[in-house]
């Protein structure tokens, strides 16, 4: 089976750095994606990790322990429209699984 | 280029009424998939095709939920009866690539209220 953990919600300050984790426990792991999702839209696409390591991608990163079943995204220099929820999946054979996301609160 | 369409993108309907729902993912992709998202539940993969091929229905909740993709261009999801508990946004999405690719591609949405 498969199962995905995040924080429901986190807050920050604009201009600071926030962190989102995600543990999961699947079989089969393929890779450990994030999704981005403004309120009223839809899932779109931030980053994927298959191997350990940081990704990073301009003012996101993300980061991916295969041994802990671990991950995170990383947001720097957050800015109001970051304001979203975040959402961490795994692909397992065809299929992604999304954990329940994460809100993020970005405080002026 | 032109992403996943999704139609209706609003639908209200009574009770006990057929709703089917549309997809046409993006051309050239090879793997499409239907998605519920509610506040309670989040984001659940309700049934996903390769190839136009069904390879998972394990998500469709119950027998009043059928899916379909006759061709690589269109897929309905079929709700019959319609039941107030299925309201929900209901998102279709496509990815390419080996085994279904690791970034998915979604649509709009459809945004289903059952009164």
């Amino acid at each position: 089976g498969q199962s995905l953990e995040q924080p429901s919600e986190v807050t920050a300050v604009e201009g600071a750095i926030v962190q989102i984790n995600c543990t999961y426990q699947t079989s089969g792991f393929y890779g450990l994606s994030w999704y981005q999702q403004h309120d009223g839209g839809a899932p779109t696409f931030l980053s994927y990790n298959a191997l350990d390591g940081l990704e990073e991608t301009g003012r996101f990163s993300s980061f991916l322990s295969r041994s802990d079943s671990y991950g995170y995204l990383l947001l720097q220099e957050l800015q109001m429209k970051d304001s979203a929820s975040y959402f961490c999946a795994v692909r397992r054979d065809d299929k992604i699984i999304f954990g329940k996301g994460t809100r993020l609160h970005i405080l002026p | 280029d032109a992403g996943v369409i999704q139609s209706p993108r609003h639908e209200v309907t009574e009770m006990g009424q057929e709703v089917t729902l549309r997809c046409k993912p993006i051309s050239g992709h090879n793997s499409l998939f239907w998605y519920r998202q509610t506040m309670m539940r989040g984001l659940e993969l309700l049934i996903y095709f390769n190839n136009n091929v069904p390879i998972d229905d394990s998500g469709m909740p119950e027998d009043r939920f059928s899916a379909k993709m006759p061709n690589a261009s269109f897929s309905t999801l079929k709700i019959q009866p319609s039941e107030p508990r299925d309201s929900a946004v209901y998102f279709c999405a496509s990815s390419f690539g080996q085994n279904g690719g690791n970034t998915i591609y979604f649509g709009e949405g459809s945004w289903l209220t059952v009164v």
